[in-house]
């Protein structure tokens, strides 16, 4: 099976754009969740998304924002960019059902808000 | 916010060492999960423990897990140089809605020399 895919792998942007990244979860699984991995505050949830309904948000503003398509893949927002978004995004994808299965983490975005 | 802290924050040992690294948690969990970090790329899932579960054995690795205490312990045995990297234990809570909430602490940088 092929893995969680994310694209762009780099991205550099300037304050006050908006950046859209993408997840392609592995083939089967329904759940697609997002983290945010900064030096300062460690690894934080953003979001989850399961069957295109988002079930889970994490304390982040409403700059960012995701959604989910019916193949599963994901797609994650920030509008407005700050410098403080400048992190490495992580999408997971697990089966999403109610055991809290483990989840399968693409390689990441490195994003860097100049 | 992170979940808890986890100790110690970094560790070098030599290879063929054990290895063990502690995480506390605060809330009530469904799972505590350990994932493995290389330069700051995507996680690896290492090993599940479910809340009813005292110990787990994977390979090199041994988990225990007290939920009186709210804490878990990662032992890697005969470490090798591969295993340098950074180690996360995460937690899932029990969601009214479901779903996978991965709520990490804040990591132990692992060096393993030869």
């Amino acid at each position: 099976k092929a893995g969680v895919t994310q694209t762009p792998r780099y991205l550099i942007k300037t304050r006050g754009q908006q950046v859209t990244l993408s997840c392609s979860p592995i083939s089967g699984h329904r759940s697609v969740s997002w983290y945010q991995q900064t030096p300062g505050q460690g690894l934080q949830f953003l979001f989850e998304y399961f069957s295109e309904t988002q079930r889970n948000k994490g304390n982040f503003p409403g700059r960012f924002s995701g959604r989910q398509f019916s193949n599963s893949r994901s797609e994650m927002n920030v509008s407005t960019l700050e410098l403080g978004d400048s992190a490495l995004y992580l999408c997971a994808s697990s089966l999403g059902d109610r055991e809290g299965h483990e989840q399968y983490f693409g390689p990441g975005t490195r994003l860097t808000v100049t | 916010s992170q979940q808890g802290e986890e100790d110690p924050q970094a560790l070098s040992i030599q290879e063929g060492e054990n290895a063990t690294m502690n995480c506390s948690y605060k809330t009530s969990i469904n799972n505590l999960q350990w994932y493995r970090q290389n330069s700051g790329r995507g996680l690896v899932h290492l090993i599940l423990i479910r809340s009813n579960e005292r110990e787990k054995h994977s390979g090199r690795l041994r988990v225990t897990l007290d939920t009186s205490k709210k804490s878990s312990s990662l032992l890697i045995t005969a470490s090798r140089a591969a295993d340098t990297a950074s180690y996360f234990c995460a937690t899932v809570a029990i969601l009214t809605g479901g779903g996978n909430k991965l709520t990490f602490g804040t990591g132990t940088q692992l060096k393993v020399e030869l």
